[in-house]
């Protein structure tokens, strides 16, 4: 399977700060980018999608201002949660696509906003 | 809305045992089958997928499909305690996210 990072792995940060998260595909190109989030006891859900050098689209329900997606190349994207709150603390999961049908899973961010 | 519906279990199997995990979604169009497993605290791994109707079988998995029914099975034959886990269901149209299911939690007794 393709290797995939994500950093930081964990971060705690006051309410009010925001958090930058990087995802990076490390052997292959990612032309398509998930973000999901994932609550205690409850499924991943897809936050957004971007593909390389396009503007994201967002799941109904999810702040494009607050939570902002870029992916300026195919084996770099990032996601930061600005002002964020108590409410925003979850598991981040990055998903890369390449060039054919299989998502793969970066290891995770798990972001708790105090 | 596309839904993906599994039953929160807890499933609890002996070792040896084989765990029946259960799946129905709601898109007709769904082309893709995926189950993945996942441990707490950490990322989904895949462990299989399929895209025909009828079973696909991988080691001691087995994943079966049927599209008329919108249902999609995994069986672990010889379950171990390493097995225990929570599994998710994913479904997915060609070019789009996958979509998950809450999981179903298994717990294998040894």
């Amino acid at each position: 399977g393709a290797v995939v990072s994500q950093h930081p792995s964990r971060v705690i940060c006051k309410s009010g700060t925001s958090v930058k998260i990087e995802c990076r595909s490390l052997d292959f190109q990612a032309t398509t980018m998930f973000w999901y989030r994932q609550f205690p006891k409850q499924s991943l859900m897809l936050m957004a999608t971007s593909n390389e050098g396009s503007k994201a689209t967002y799941e109904q329900g999810v702040e494009k201002d607050k939570f902002l997606i870029n992916h300026a190349s195919l084996t770099l994207s990032t996601l930061t949660v600005t002002s964020a709150h108590p409410e925003d603390s979850s598991f981040y999961i990055c998903s890369p696509r390449g060039n054919i049908n299989e998502q793969f899973f970066g290891p995770g961010t798990r972001l708790t906003v105090l | 809305q596309k839904e993906v519906e599994q039953n929160s279990g807890p499933l609890s199997v002996p070792e040896g045992a084989i765990a029946s995990l259960n799946c129905t979604y709601s898109d007709r169009g769904s082309q893709s089958f995926f189950w993945y497993r996942q441990y707490s605290g950490k990322s989904p791994e895949l462990i299989m997928f399929i895209y025909s109707n009828g079973d696909k079988e991988d080691g001691r998995f087995t994943a079966q499909l049927n599209k008329a029914s919108q249902y999609v099975s995994l069986l672990i034959r010889d379950s171990q305690p390493s097995d225990s886990a929570t599994y998710l269901c994913a479904v997915n149209q060609a070019g789009t996210a996958l979509i998950f299911g809450k999981g179903t939690t298994l717990s294998v007794s040894s």
